[in-house]
């Protein structure tokens, strides 16, 4: 079956530094590939996507490049701020089974003033 | 803009009773999830529909049941509440097979 696995957590870091949070997948076929955010007691919401093998995904300063060859979507930011202290999770879409989701644990993000 | 309504926000249910977590969605979306999350963990399936009148299982189905009676309606029934089920609850639409899931605040069930 299809999997998700994501980098542990938590993840600590200053303000201003480099983040990359790692996840590689297990699907057959080719599926669509999501980082979704969750910020504390809400919902989660997308942050960016990648539908085919080398798209790149960029949203808020953040970016993800789908690599087939590698079978990972790796989340990367330049420059962390505090706002961006939440959940990320990576996420992958069978596009050939109703869209159903399956997701990795979450990582968490705390960025320090 | 309403996107995806769940209620109730919060629930502590004792060991046995039953419940219906409500989910309604204004964006004429077709497919339609139940997911729950445990802490530390990943979100898990519980049910999903393609469309009024049909549903079928997730990954984690046992203690639950879904009707799909309207486009906009996908309630989730918990029948005999076991501590097990303590969870927090999301439900999400989605306009097609390859497209992102919007999700309601989600719904935090307590069993005592």
């Amino acid at each position: 079956g299809n999997s998700v696995t994501q980098m542990e957590g938590p993840v600590t870091l200053s303000e201003e530094a480099f983040l990359t949070i790692n996840c590689t997948y297990t699907a057959t076929g080719y599926p669509s590939l999501f980082w979704y955010v969750q910020y504390p007691g809400e919902g989660l919401q997308l942050l960016l996507k990648a539908t085919k093998a080398d798209d790149k995904g960029s949203n808020k300063g953040f970016e993800a490049t789908y690599r087939k060859e590698t079978t990972s979507f790796h989340l990367e930011k330049g420059s962390v701020q505090v706002s961006d202290s939440a959940v990320y999770f990576c996420a992958l879409s069978d596009n050939t089974n109703a869209g159903k989701s399956t997701f990795g644990d979450g990582t968490t993000l705390t960025v320090k003033p | 803009n309403a996107g995806v309504t769940q209620t109730p926000k919060f629930r502590i249910l004792k060991i046995g009773q039953s419940m219906t977590l409500q989910c309604t969605q204004d964006m004429n979306h077709n497919y339609m999830y139940w997911y729950r999350q445990d802490p530390g963990m990943g979100l898990k399936l519980i049910y999903y529909s393609v469309g009024a009148g049909i549903t079928d299982k997730g990954e984690v189905p046992n203690g639950y049941n879904v009707s799909r009676s309207t486009t906009e309606d996908f309630p989730l029934r918990l029948e005999l509440a076991a501590p097990s089920q303590t969870s927090v609850y999301f439900c999400a639409s989605s306009y097609g097979e390859t497209g992102e899931l919007f999700f309601g605040e989600g719904s935090r069930l307590t069993v005592l």
